[in-house]
């Protein structure tokens, strides 16, 4: 099993949806959690990020961490075609790296 | 500046040869990750140095890959022989220090194929 689990999708949504992406994982020492975002044939760019249960907003956005299940969220609201990218939670402790989940392909149509 | 730098974006070989792939972390980074990414297996860590000193290469897959990173400001991952199952994108990272939230820094990844 791998310490960060994340269903790939695809996701396919219409412009102006509320979009909710998962992952789940297994490590309870992982203080600090990320969602990272990718689009074609770039490297990943840090969107959000939480050191604790409870939700963080950030515009459209809103990262959600529940530590008692071990369940990361992603919210996003009013889905723009701009959003259409594929999004990977990550979950880490101090002086570690990063552990990623597959990532999730999101498509927002116009 | 400029950010972190891969070469080669992109490289087709052929199963058996050397692949040599290579990293300009950020100026003042101190951590440097190789992740490799494909479809089956999404972002999976590589191998992780701080201050040029490799911590972590529990993720290297086999003898065939070595990484190094000889000073501050260049790393390489190569692999030896090549083989087809290797194909997929390298990204190479760099942070500051461990403090959070440690955000990773990534490059734009260095595509291969191996034939």
């Amino acid at each position: 099993q791998k310490e960060v689990e994340q269903d790939p999708g695809p996701l396919s949504v219409p412009e102006g949806a509320i979009v909710s992406l998962n992952c789940t994982y297994s490590n309870s020492a992982f203080q600090y959690f990320m969602w990272y975002r990718q689009y074609s044939r770039k490297g990943p760019e840090l969107l959000m990020y939480t050191y604790s249960s409870g939700n963080k907003e950030d515009g459209r956005f809103t990262a959600q961490v529940d530590k008692s299940s071990k369940y990361i969220s992603l919210f996003i609201r009013d889905s723009q075609p701009s959003d259409s990218a594929t999004y990977l939670c990550a979950a880490g402790r101090e002086g570690t790296a990063l552990i990623f989940g597959k990532g999730t392909t999101l498509s927002v149509s116009s | 500046d400029a950010g972190v730098i891969q070469s080669p974006r992109h490289e087709v070989t052929e199963m058996g040869q050397e692949v040599t792939l290579r990293c300009k972390p950020i100026s003042g980074h101190d951590y440097l990750f190789w992740y490799r990414q494909t479809m089956m297996r999404g972002l999976e860590l590589l191998i992780y140095f701080n201050n040029n000193v490799p911590i972590d290469d529990s993720g290297m897959p086999e003898d065939r890959f070595s990484a190094k990173m000889p000073n501050a400001s260049f790393s390489t991952l190569k692999i030896q022989p090549s083989e087809p199952r290797d194909s997929a994108v390298y990204f190479c990272a760099s942070r500051y220090g461990t403090g959070f939230p440690g955000e990773l820094f990534f490059g734009e990844g260095s595509r291969l194929t191996v034939l």
